[in-house]
C-alpha cells in the first residue's frame, strides 16, 4: 500500500463551483500534513499546512481526520487560476511522503 | 531575489552518458534535496544534504551521485547506471533540516533519453 494515495482526477468544474477531494495516508503515526499546488511542469508550491482542528485560507479549507487517516481540501468559488494539480504531503518519521496529485480543471 | 535556480530546464542524455543537473540557492539554507517526479507518481527522494560536505541517500539513490562542496550548490549527476532516467527532477532546500520547515523548490529540469 502506498504511503499517500490520492484520486488523480481530473475534477472538471465550472467557475464558481465548489470542489473537494481527499488524500489517504497509511501511517497512523504521521505527524504533519500539507497541501502543495503544482502547475504543469513547474515546481510545487506550498498551499497550506493542515492542522488538527482544520484550517481555512481564503477560499481554501483543509481538514484532517486522524481516525480515518485522511486529509481533505475544499476549494470554494473556484477560479480559472485554481486549475492545477494538488499534492498531498505527509510527514512520517521526519520524512516527507508525496502523493501523486489530484488534478483540478476549472472551466469558464 | 532569493531563490533556487536549476539548470538546464531541459536536458537530453545519450545512452551510456553521465549528465549533471545544477542546483544553486542563495537563500543561505542548510538543507538541500533532490527529488524525481514521474507521471502518476509522487515525488521520490534521491539524495539530501543537511550540511556542507555531507549528504545521505534517499529512497532511490541508485544510479545517481551528488556533492555538496559549497553551501549554495548541490549538483546531481545521473550516471549511466541509471537505466530509466527520463523524469522531471526537482531540487529543494530548507533553512534548517527540521521536519516542519518550509520546503522551497527550484523550477525543475526535464531529463529525457535520446
Amino acid at each position: 500500500r502506498k504511503e499517500v494515495e490520492q484520486d488523480p482526477g481530473p475534477f472538471n468544474v465550472p467557475e464558481g463551483a465548489t470542489v473537494a477531494f481527499n488524500c489517504t495516508y497509511s501511517n497512523s503515526a504521521s505527524q504533519s500534513f500539507f497541501w502543495y499546488r503544482q502547475d504543469c511542469r513547474k515546481e510545487p508550491k506550498l498551499l497550506m499546512s493542515v492542522y488538527s482542528s482544520g484550517n481555512e485560507d481564503g477560499r481554501f479549507t483543509a481538514q484532517l481526520n486522524r481516525a480515518s487517516q485522511y486529509i481533505s481540501l475544499l476549494i470554494r468559488d473556484s477560479k480559472l487560476s485554481d486549475s492545477a494539480t494538488y499534492l498531498c504531503v505527509v510527514l512520517n518519521d521526519y520524512k516527507l511522503s508525496f502523493g501523486a496529485g489530484t488534478t483540478v480543471t476549472v472551466r469558464a | 531575489d532569493g531563490g533556487i535556480t536549476q539548470s538546464p530546464k531541459y536536458l537530453f542524455r545519450k545512452e551510456g552518458q553521465n549528465v549533471t543537473l545544477s542546483c544553486e540557492q542563495n537563500l543561505n539554507h542548510d538543507a538541500m534535496y533532490w527529488y524525481r517526479q514521474d507521471p502518476g507518481q509522487g515525488l521520490r527522494l534521491i539524495y539530501y544534504s543537511q550540511i556542507v560536505n555531507d549528504f545521505q541517500k534517499g529512497d532511490i539513490a541508485e544510479g545517481y551521485s551528488v556533492s555538496r562542496e559549497k553551501k549554495e550548490s548541490f549538483p546531481l549527476t545521473v550516471t549511466s547506471a541509471q537505466k530509466n532516467p527520463t523524469a522531471f527532477y526537482l531540487c529543494a532546500s530548507k533553512d534548517r533540516p527540521l521536519p516542519n520547515e518550509k520546503l522551497f523548490f527550484g523550477s525543475g529540469t526535464q531529463l529525457s533519453v535520446l
